[in-house]
């Protein structure tokens, strides 16, 4: 199992240009997540999806667009990058049945310019 | 609104000291808690967690917590570190009511000195 995968591992954008972040899951959860993470901040919560088919804002979504394009994949779009938008992206999964244990991927780090 | 504060930002260690990290979150209701490790260059990655029964609990790699429901805490432990303990340890809460959102304290870099 490779677990939560994260594409791509590092991206360089101006400020104005687009880009979508994937992310993809192979333990069968059905709860996906988009945090980033910020030095003294921890990780915040931009989106999440509870079950496939659903979405919901978490506490940072302003500039974000997600898809749960299946039960697997979960992408997080940014559809005019700012530099307050460098960070670094983790998705996560977890089962919808608590503790909710979360899983994550490796990181995207995100240099907005 | 809930939240999870972690005292320490950085601690410094030599190899074979005590280790305690503390955590304090702000809810009234019913939590899950965890206890998450990032080691240098790779992803966040479950250490502990508690759902429910004896409030002491055990976690990978000798790391143990307790949660102390009247103080709102969990803090984690361990009674002697090794150098491999570098990283930065993030505690989180989600609560029984609160639907699918994890919050997450500001962390605290961990390093051991050889």
């Amino acid at each position: 199992n490779a677990g939560v995968t994260q594409t791509p591992k590092f991206q360089v954008l101006k400020t104005g240009q687009s880009m979508t972040l994937q992310c993809a899951q192979d333990m069968n959860h059905n709860s996906m997540y988009w945090y980033r993470q910020d030095p003294g901040m921890g990780l915040r919560l931009i989106y999440y999806s509870a079950s496939e088919g659903t979405t919901d804002k978490g506490e940072v979504p302003n500039g974000y667009n997600v898809s749960r394009l299946n039960k697997r994949e979960f992408s997080l779009r940014l559809e005019s990058a700012a530099p307050s938008q460098t960070s670094v992206y983790f998705c996560a999964s977890s089962e919808v049945d608590r503790p909710r244990t979360q899983y994550f991927g490796p990181g995207t780090r995100l240099l907005v310019l | 609104a809930q939240s999870v504060s972690q005292h320490n930002h950085h601690v410094i260690l030599s190899e074979a000291a005590s280790l305690e990290l503390g955590c304090n979150y702000s809810y009234g209701g019913t939590v899950n808690l965890f206890w998450y490790v990032q080691y240098p260059g790779q992803h966040l990655q479950l250490l502990l967690k508690y759902f429910s029964g004896d409030p002491l609990v055990k976690g990978i790699k000798g790391f143990e917590a307790e949660f102390i429901k009247s103080k709102f805490s969990f803090n984690l432990r361990k009674p002697s570190v090794q150098w491999s303990d570098t990283a930065e340890y993030f505690c989180a809460v989600n609560a029984r009511s609160g639907g699918f959102k994890t919050i997450f304290g500001a962390g605290t870099r961990l390093f051991v000195k050889a």
